[in-house]
């Protein structure tokens, strides 16, 4: 079945250390996005990009990085320079056919946690 | 700017009842809106949207929205409430113009027997 994978779903780190959480989707998505949330929060963008090779910083980027060597991989890096990392991290895809109508595909989600 | 409100943190509505979970926006042009529904420890899952055309949409597992463009509101309804129906909501915006959503902090909604 078509869809978006994150991994790990745990994740524990130390701080200091970067962590990379992987996000794979196989829908033929152009259009990839990494959201945060926290509790109470809702979701927050931290980076998106609309076609490989090319990302921009959402609301938070700050601490974070990205990369989109290929169409189907967005993996993002939370570096040691994010002061505040632990969270939920969510990846999700858009149709691009569909323009700015189309809605959301998420992953089931990376949870982070500074130890 | 784009902005989303949900103005309650927690709905909590007796099984059978009709339920509603209120979003009002703010875009600068014309919305496209977007309900979600996330449960423990998932991924958020899309339940309808708001385009163009009729005010009222129906979407997944018998929830509808209406879109009421004087108000910049668009309220997630259903006719009667199941148990099952008990997670985290959340409303999205996107401009017409801007490839990212925002979204509302989210309304859990609370379906009890």
């Amino acid at each position: 079945d078509g869809g978006i994978t994150q991994s790990p779903k745990y994740l524990f780190r130390k701080e200091g250390q970067n962590v990379t959480l992987s996000c794979e989707q196989n829908l033929n998505h152009d259009a990839m996005y990494w959201y945060r949330q926290d509790p109470g929060q809702g979701l927050r963008l931290i980076y998106y990009s609309q076609i490989v090779n090319d990302f921009q910083k959402g609301d938070i980027a700050e601490g974070y990085s990205v990369s989109r060597e290929k169409k189907e991989s967005f993996p993002l890096t939370v570096t040691s320079a994010q002061k505040n990392p632990t969270a939920f991290y969510l990846c999700a895809s858009r149709n691009p056919a569909l323009e700015f109508t189309g809605e959301l595909f998420f992953g089931e989600g990376s949870r982070l946690t500074v130890l | 700017a784009q902005s989303v409100a949900q103005p309650e943190d927690q709905v909590n509505v007796a099984e059978g009842n009709p339920l509603t979970v209120k979003c009002t926006y703010s875009v600068s042009g014309n919305p496209y809106l977007f309900w979600y529904v996330q449960y423990p420890n998932r991924g958020l899952q899309f339940l309808l949207k708001y385009i163009t055309g009729d005010n009222l949409v129906k979407g997944s597992y018998g929830f509808e929205a209406e879109f009421n463009k004087s108000q910049t509101s668009f309220h997630l309804k259903k006719p009667s409430a199941l148990v099952s129906d008990s997670a985290l909501y959340f409303c999205a915006v996107r401009d017409t113009n801007a490839g990212k959503s925002t979204f509302g902090d989210g309304t859990t909604l609370t379906v009890k027997p």
